[in-house]
């Protein structure tokens, strides 16, 4: 079946400094791949997705490279914002409408100004 | 892009009372809703999946008598949870597609049963 790892957390960085996060995936097929945040007390947002091997996704000043190779969709930024602290979960899905996600675990960040 | 509103956001009820938590897709129709529990810390766990116009499906270990979802309509899933009891306060959300594999999330719905 398929399944998502997230690295663990919880990851505190300073403001400014680079992020990653890293995703890596099992799955048949090809999956389209997701990263969704979540504020406190809040639903998820979506932050950006791609669809098929190769594609970067990218909002915010995050990106997420689409690995098929490595069967990775690790979250990056270059430069951290306090308002960035929050809960990052990486997901996958089928390509069809109405395919379930499958979820990572999350992984919280705090950055400190 | 796409917004799904959840009702009410947060609630307190009684034990042994029930609750109706309301999902929309206000600006797109979703034949497919689903509704997810959160627990403090922890990821997202799918409950049940809710398909305009026929009975859901339920996640293992997921009671579909103690969990009533309905999809009456293209815009509109309703969770009830019957007959509450504390272990059932959680945090839950709904999400909803917009015509492709991506899904959009409610801002979720907390509950508090005392």
């Amino acid at each position: 079946g398929n399944s998502v790892t997230q690295m663990e957390g919880p990851v505190t960085l300073s403001e400014e400094a680079f992020l990653t996060i890293n995703c890596t995936y099992t799955a048949t097929g090809y999956p389209s791949l997701f990263w969704y945040v979540q504020y406190p007390g809040e639903g998820l947002q979506l932050l950006l997705k791609a669809t098929k091997a190769d594609d970067k996704g990218s909002n915010k000043g995050f990106e997420a490279t689409y690995r098929k190779e490595t069967t990775s969709f690790h979250l990056e930024k270059g430069s951290v914002q306090v308002s960035d602290s929050a809960v990052y979960f990486c997901a996958l899905s089928g390509v069809s409408y109405g395919s379930r996600l499958t979820f990572g675990e999350g992984t919280q960040l705090t950055v400190n100004p | 892009g796409a917004v799904v509103s959840q009702h009410p956001s947060r609630v307190i009820c009684k034990s042994g009372t029930s609750v109706k938590i309301e999902c929309r897709s206000l600006d797109f129709q979703a034949t497919t809703m689903f509704w997810y529990r959160q627990f403090p810390k922890q990821s997202l766990m799918l409950m049940a999946t809710s398909n305009e116009g026929s009975k859901a499906t339920y996640e293992q270990g997921v009671e579909k008598d103690k969990f009533l979802i309905n999809h009456a309509s293209l815009t509109l899933s309703t969770l009830t949870v019957t007959s509450a009891h504390p272990e059932d306060s959680s945090f839950y959300i709904c999400s909803g597609g917009a015509g492709d594999e991506t899904q959009y999330f409610g801002p979720g719905t907390r509950l508090l049963v005392l």
